[in-house]
Order: C-alpha cells, then sequence, then structure tokens
C-alpha cells in the first residue's frame, strides 16, 4: 500500500518558471489538501479538494493552482516560481465524512522546493 | 485562524514529564496531534473528538476540553525517540469540519 505520493522530492527552479508538484494516494479518500512548511511558521494550507471536480482556497493560495480531474490525483502548479515560494511542500489525505473523524490525515513524504 | 501552541520549545532530559497545550479561539470539532521529525513527513499521534475524552499512545496521552477549546498533549518518561516538534491541527464545528489547520509547533528535545 503506497499511500500518498509525491513527485518529485527535490527540485530546484529559476524565478518565472512554472512546474505541477504532483500528489497520488491509493486509499481511494476523498478530501486532498496541499500545504507548505517554512521555518517556524507550521503547516500552512494551499489549496484543498473534497471530490473529483471540486477545490477551494486554504490559507495561502496566491500563486499556486490546483486542480482534481480524479480521485487519485491533486497535483499543485506554480504558474511563475517566485523566491519567496521556496518551502517544503507536503500533500495529504483524508477520509470525509462525520462518521471518518476520527480517522488521520495521511501525509506524503514531501517535495523541497527551492526558487532561485 | 491558526491554533496557538505553547511551549514553543522544551528540552527534557530522559524520563522527564512534558506538556504541550493547543489553544483555539474557534469552537473546536477535533483536535489532531502529529510528531515530525527533521527531514521527514508528520507522523499521525492521536485524534480527540470533542467530548472531554482522553486518548493513550504508549507513554502518550492527550486530553481535549471542548469548553476551554483546548487540548494538552503529556509524554511521561519521555525517551530519546521523542525528539521532534510536535504539531496540533484543529477542525472547527460546522462546515469543513475535515479542514485541519495546524499551529506553528512546539520543538522537543530529549538528551540523555
Amino acid at each position: 500500500n503506497a499511500g500518498v505520493t509525491q513527485t518529485p522530492k527535490f527540485q530546484v527552479l529559476k524565478t518565472g518558471q512554472s512546474m505541477t508538484l504532483q500528489c497520488a494516494q491509493d486509499m481511494n479518500h476523498e478530501y486532498m489538501s496541499w500545504y507548505r512548511q517554512d521555518p517556524g511558521m507550521g503547516l500552512r494550507l494551499i489549496h484543498y479538494s473534497v471530490g473529483a471536480g471540486i477545490t477551494d482556497q486554504g490559507e495561502v493560495p496566491n500563486g499556486y493552482n490546483v486542480s482534481r480531474s480524479t480521485t487519485e490525483d491533486f497535483p499543485l502548479r506554480l504558474l511563475s516560481a517566485a523566491p519567496s515560494q521556496t518551502s517544503v511542500y507536503f500533500c495529504a489525505s483524508k477520509r470525509q465524512g462525520a462518521r471518518y473523524s476520527n480517522q488521520p490525515q495521511h501525509f506524503g513524504d514531501g517535495t523541497r522546493l527551492s526558487i532561485l | 485562524q491558526q491554533p496557538v501552541q505553547s511551549p514553543q520549545a522544551v528540552i527534557l532530559r530522559e524520563g522527564e514529564d512534558a506538556v504541550i497545550n493547543c489553544s483555539s479561539s474557534k469552537a473546536l470539532y477535533s483536535v489532531h496531534w502529529y510528531r515530525q521529525k527533521h527531514g521527514e513527513a508528520p507522523v499521525f499521534l492521536m485524534i480527540l473528538l470533542k467530548g472531554g475524552e482522553q486518548k493513550g499512545h504508549e507513554k502518550i496521552s492527550a486530553s481535549f476540553n471542548e469548553k476551554k477549546q483546548q487540548s494538552s498533549l503529556y509524554l511521561t518518561a519521555s525517551q530519546l525517540s521523542y525528539s521532534g516538534t510536535y504539531f496540533c491541527g484543529t477542525a472547527y464545528s460546522g462546515a469543513g469540519s475535515y479542514q485541519l489547520t495546524f499551529g506553528k509547533g512546539t520543538k522537543l528535545s530529549v538528551i540523555p
């Protein structure tokens, strides 16, 4: 059981370049989310999705786009990378619904992104 | 709004106890606790649902006071393996109760 898989693990970009961070889960979880983690700031929610075709903004959405065409995949796009987006990005998934309120959120291993 | 965690950092000797607190300004539906070691993903410890229940995981337990909108994580007889940063994630009552908002973390260092 792979769980939540993120690719790539490391990436270096130049300012203005675009790229997509990939996230896939094989647990049939409805809820998926993207966080960024910066020193001293904890995990901040970027975007989330409650199912295929449904996405919404989190706390820090500016500069990022998402889409959810399938239950399994939830890619995060940086359209024009900026140095302020240098961070560690985590994708997470969870079963959704009141009956699953005692179920944990599963995290991927993270993508370490540096923008020069 | 991010929940507020305290303390920000704590240093313990092996065998000592610690308490980490997590407070919210909004009504809580549930509180999740995670531990993260340097360079790794957060690892799930436990979930507490509203109702004031207490849970345990080996020598780590937690409580949830719904009225005070706060949760506490208790680490007893700490071991070197307990070192890491602890995060609480809070889900708020109402729509979006599945969405977790994390605190800034508490860095715990256990020394011999």
